[in-house]
């Protein structure tokens, strides 16, 4: 079956970027999502990439997907303490929520 | 604006007790998710609704069952609860549409089974 792996935990320093990384199973995968998921809260979409695309840029989020090598990145600029959070990787293979598979998981800690 | 509301947030249960954990979502969604969340293994699917009153089995369904009346409203019962289902529920709604659109989460319920 599909299967998401992400490192679990994460330590940066306030300022500096944060690179959280994803690997992937699932050839067929069409969509690929960043959540993040604060204390005591529910996931919240943070941003997608489809699966025909290398890159995507949104305001201090960048997204890099190596679909040969099944690797999908999101890294944060300037990182905040805000940022501090669980980011999850997840794939489908559509736009439907039947097929998705989450990752594990990345725990960010912003050091100030 | 109240999004996808779960209840109760709380919950500690004795072995073979019985729970019903609701699920309200004011979007109009027409798909509906339940999801256990436990450490070091993400989101796992436990069952979901496309439509008012359709369920199917989502990864790990056994234990838990379902209901879907409502269109707002998806339920998941426990019938006679066991320590392994100790864990954090998620309930997600979506409206599918088309290409992707967001999931919508509620905020939790931590369920402890001693």
């Amino acid at each position: 079956g599909e299967d998401v792996e992400q490192s679990l935990f994460l330590s940066v320093r306030e300022g500096d970027s944060s690179v959280i990384n994803c690997t992937y199973t699932d050839s067929s995968s069409t969509y690929l999502y960043w959540y993040k998921q604060e204390p005591g809260a529910g996931l919240q979409l943070l941003t997608y990439i489809f699966s025909n695309m290398d890159m995507k840029q949104d305001q201090r989020l960048t997204v890099l997907l190596n679909k040969k090598d099944k690797h999908l990145s999101l890294r944060i600029a300037d990182t905040q303490t805000g940022d501090s959070a669980i980011y999850f990787c997840a794939e489908s293979e559509g736009g439907g929520y039947q097929k998705v598979t989450f990752g594990t998981g990345t725990k960010l800690q912003v050091i100030p | 604006n109240a999004g996808v509301t779960q209840t109760p947030k709380f919950r500690v249960l004795k072995t073979g007790q019985s729970m019903t954990l609701l699920c309200a979502q004011d979007m109009n969604h027409e798909y509906m998710y339940w999801y256990r969340q436990d450490p070091g293994m993400g989101l796992r699917l436990i069952h979901y609704s496309v439509g008012e009153g359709t369920t199917a089995k989502g990864e790990v369904p056994d234990g838990y069952n379902v209901s879907r009346l409502k269109k707002q409203n998806f339920l998941l019962g426990l019938e006679s609860a066991a320590p392994s289902q100790t864990s954090v529920y998620f309930c997600a709604s979506r409206d599918p549409g088309q290409g992707v659109s967001e999931a919508f989460f509620g905020q939790g319920t931590r369920l402890t089974v001693v």
